[in-house]
């Protein structure tokens, strides 16, 4: 089984600083790994996700993660934070074969102030 | 454009009433999924339907029914409401097997069992 752990709950920033919400994850096969938002009062939504290849990854709203295999990590980071940016983030984490479902960690809070 | 739409946003229930939450979704999407979310423990797959009259079993699944008789509807039912059901439930739906990851989620229905 896969699972997913965000050892953040909460990561308070203020605005223009750079951020990096951790994630780390368990498993015996390979994996596609996902960083979801989730907006005040919203549903979440895809901000980037690897499947192969290059371990950078660029989403939406410039943000980063890098996969790194050897420490099991998809740690998610953003240069310059915007007040738009507070929001809830959940890393989440699926086997790369057969029909598996996303297997989604607890989330971490990101709060940015001015 | 609507998306995933949930109805309704907020229902507070006493113990053993039952009710059905209705999710829509516009995008003729094959897949889509109930989720609850609750503090510190992220989302958790209740059912899933992976098309038009087909459904399964998710990680969550006692004390829910679902139905899925259109392709654009999914409806979760409480048959008997308990308190330990207290939760923000999301719809998500998904384009077939091949892009099941990126799913789009509806903007919840907050749940008070009494």
């Amino acid at each position: 089984a896969q699972s997913v752990t965000q050892l953040d709950s909460q990561v308070p920033v203020f605005e223009e600083a750079p951020v990096e919400l951790r994630c780390n994850y368990s498993s015996s096969v390979s994996v596609y790994l996902f960083w979801y938002v989730q907006y005040p009062n919203q549903g979440l939504q895809l901000l980037l996700k690897y499947l192969s290849g290059s371990t950078l990854v660029k989403g939406i709203n410039g943000f980063e993660a890098e996969f790194n295999k050897s420490q099991t990590s998809f740690h998610l980071r953003k240069p310059s934070v915007h007040i738009s940016d507070t929001a809830e983030y959940f890393c989440a984490v699926r086997p790369n074969t057969g029909f598996q479902k996303l297997v989604f960690g607890t989330g971490t809070r990101l709060l940015v102030s001015p | 454009n609507a998306g995933v739409t949930q109805t309704p946003k907020f229902r507070v229930l006493k113990t053993g009433q039952s009710m059905t939450l209705l999710c829509a979704q516009d995008m003729n999407h094959e897949y889509m999924y109930w989720y609850r979310q609750d503090p510190g423990m992220g989302l958790r797959l209740i059912h899933y339907s992976v098309g038009e009259g087909t459904t399964a079993k998710g990680e969550v699944p006692d004390g829910y029914n679902v139905s899925r008789l259109k392709k654009q509807n999914f409806l979760l039912g409480l048959e008997s409401a308990a308190p330990s059901q207290t939760s923000v439930y999301f719809c998500a739906s998904s384009y077939g097997r091949e892009n099941r990851d990126i799913q789009y989620f509806g903007a919840g229905t907050r749940l008070s069992v009494l």
